[in-house]
Parts: structure tokens; sequence; C-alpha cells
């Protein structure tokens, strides 16, 4: 069976400051590991994808790989009320099949 | 927006029925794939169309199946409806399958099964 799993929260910060929000999965092989945002009744909306290790900025936002320790984590700075939403970690290994954890949920308080 | 669509946007079923969902995909995108969304959870993965072609499939019974057309577009087909098939049905177009491809969503369809 392969894991991805994400501290499912609420993960409460005040607005403008950095959330951290962190996925480990379990499967050694996986290649591609993608961040998705998804705001409540809506769809997931991608943010970043990062396939080698190390940090990957866009904006406010950083995702960040350690394939030995099978860890990916996004940061969000300066976070915003907007940024309140679930996000949904997904790894693949064979280039169809995304496998998610059951995502974090985000709460940015003004 | 992606430019992914899917219909209907809402559909509510009895126990037993059976029901099509439809996507299409962003423009420039071969690949489709379909996944269930249950409350509170992830989306888990159910099959993807490549080229028309079924490319891979997750851990659902045959009475899920699907279809991909020569547009690319796609359907997915589910019988013998069960309550545990209420969720929310997301369709995500690609380029194609190799590893990198990412994988953008449309609205999905949100099913209820009475």
């Amino acid at each position: 069976q392969k894991e991805v799993e994400q501290n499912s929260g609420p993960l409460s910060v005040p607005e403008g400051a950095i959330a951290s929000l962190n996925c480990t999965y379990s499967d050694r092989v996986s290649q591609s590991f993608f961040w998705y945002r998804q705001y409540s009744g809506k769809s997931p909306e991608l943010i970043m994808s990062i396939y080698s290790n190390g940090d990957k900025e866009d904006g406010r936002f950083t995702a960040q790989l350690n394939k030995a320790s099978q860890y990916v984590s996004l940061l969000i700075r300066d976070s915003q009320p907007s940024d309140s939403a679930t996000y949904l970690c997904a790894v693949s290994d064979s280039g169809y099949a995304l496998n998610f954890g059951k995502g974090t949920s985000l709460l940015v308080t003004p | 927006e992606t430019g992914v669509t899917q219909s209907p946007t809402h559909l509510i079923k009895t126990r037993g029925q059976q029901v099509t969902l439809r996507c299409s995909s962003q423009s420039g995108h071969n690949t489709v794939s379909w996944y269930q969304q249950a409350l509170g959870q992830g989306p888990q993965f159910i099959f993807q169309y490549y080229r028309e072609e079924e490319n891979g499939r997750g851990n659902f019974p045959p009475r899920f199946s699907g279809l991909q057309f020569p547009n690319y577009s796609s359907e997915l087909n589910v019988n013998a409806l069960e309550l545990d098939d209420s969720a929310l049905y997301l369709c995500a177009s690609s380029t194609g399958t190799t590893q990198g491809n990412t994988q953008y969503f449309g609205p999905g369809t949100r099913l209820t099964v009475l």
C-alpha cells in the first residue's frame, strides 16, 4: 500500500506569518510530487510541482523535497486569509496515477 | 480556470441505478484521469485513459468503467450504484503519461446515492 501522510490539522497561523505544511510518503520510487489547494466545495487547484531534491520557489510558495527522508513540504510566506483551504499533497511513481494524502486544513486568521 | 469541464455539476441517483459522468479535457491534452473524492478524504485514482485506451486502473471494481473519445473527452460509467459511491468525481487532464505530467482538475461532479 502506497501511503501519503499529512497532518489533517487544522493548522492555524496569523495573517502575515509563514505556514508550513508537511507530507511524507512510503513509496521510495516516487518521482513526481505536487501540492494542490482545495477550497471547500471546489476541485483541487495546482500550486506547485517538484521533481528534484531541494527547494523550488514560486511567488509566496516554496516546495521542498527530500527523497532520502521521503518528505515533501510546502511553505507559504506572508499568509493571507484567502490562503485558508485544504492543501493536498500528491505523489506519483508511474506517470499516471496521483496518490493523494487526506489533506491539511489551513486557517489564516486576520 | 483549467479549461477542463465536467457535467453534470450535481446528480442524485438511487441505489442500483447506473450513472454516466462526462469530462472534456483541456485543449492540447490527450490524457484523462478520473478520481473519486469522498468527504474529508483525498482523491482516489479510478483510472486513466490515453489515446482512447485505459492506461492504468486503481482499486475500483469493474462496475466502474470508462471511455475516451477521439476528441479526448471522456466518460465515467458506474453501474449498480451503492450508497458508498456518493462522492465528488473529479476528472483531470494532462499532456501524456510520462513522469512529471501535471494533471489539471475540472470542477467535479457531486454524486449523491440515496
